[in-house]
């Protein structure tokens, strides 16, 4: 497997636009999790999917972000509309069976909103 | 969700064992302790995870004592390549996997 795969690797936007950043995890995999990581706040769990259900959207920061995953393959993050202090690093995560096993996280997208 | 109390940083030279310590006084019954390193640029990757005495794989050993209020992350002749960030981290039923600040290891020539 070629691991959790992210898209895109980087990405400019300017302030107002709406952003959409993808992931497809590990196949098998039942969970899925977004997370997002500054320098001010480290990573911060965001949102997070057990077999295509969110379970947990407490981390959300804002009604302007949204998760979906519609089939077991894929799932969205979008913002709507962006502000500068989105920028961030993205990171996607899937596992099998939970937190008690181990998580693997995609390489993450970098967003910059100017 | 218990918290967790690193280091913000240690340093090392090549060849030294390295153990990282986290205490986490208010562990729940359920809760399993992961440790995770992450490289600039990269996600976090998974090192170990343990609940109690000792365990150990190709990378790293933990310890945890009885109590488990800490934990002790090991890492036998480090080189210059596990310059990363640690992280300790707490997981139980309710599926939060919560990151700490981490800490930040330099291993130095």
């Amino acid at each position: 497997d070629a691991g959790v795969i992210q898209s895109p690797r980087h990405e400019v936007t300017e302030m107002g636009q709406e952003v959409t950043l993808r992931c497809k995890p590990i196949s098998g995999h039942d969970y899925l999790f977004w997370y997002r990581q500054t320098m001010m706040r480290g990573l911060e769990l965001l949102i997070y999917f057990n077999n295509n259900v969110p379970i947990d959207d407490s981390g959300m920061p804002e009604d302007r972000f949204s998760a979906k995953m519609p089939n077991a393959s894929f799932s969205t993050l979008k913002i709507q509309p962006s502000e500068p202090r989105d920028s961030a690093v993205y990171f996607c995560a899937s596992s099998f069976r939970g937190l008690n096993t181990e998580a693997f996280f995609g390489q993450g997208t970098r967003l910059t909103v100017v | 969700l218990a918290k967790t109390t690193q280091p913000i940083s240690m340093d090392s030279y090549e060849g030294q064992e390295v153990n990282i310590t986290c205490s986490h006084n208010n562990i729940a019954t359920n809760d399993y302790i992961t440790w995770y390193q992450q490289f600039p640029s990269q996600g976090p990757r998974f090192i170990i995870q343990g609940y109690k005495t000792k365990v150990t794989n190709e990378v790293a050993s933990l310890f945890i004592p009885a109590d488990r209020k800490s934990s002790t992350l090991s890492l036998p002749r480090v080189s210059l390549s596990d310059t990363a960030v640690y992280y300790c981290l707490l997981s139980s039923g309710t599926y939060k996997y919560i990151f700490g600040t981490g800490t930040r290891l330099k291993v130095l020539a």
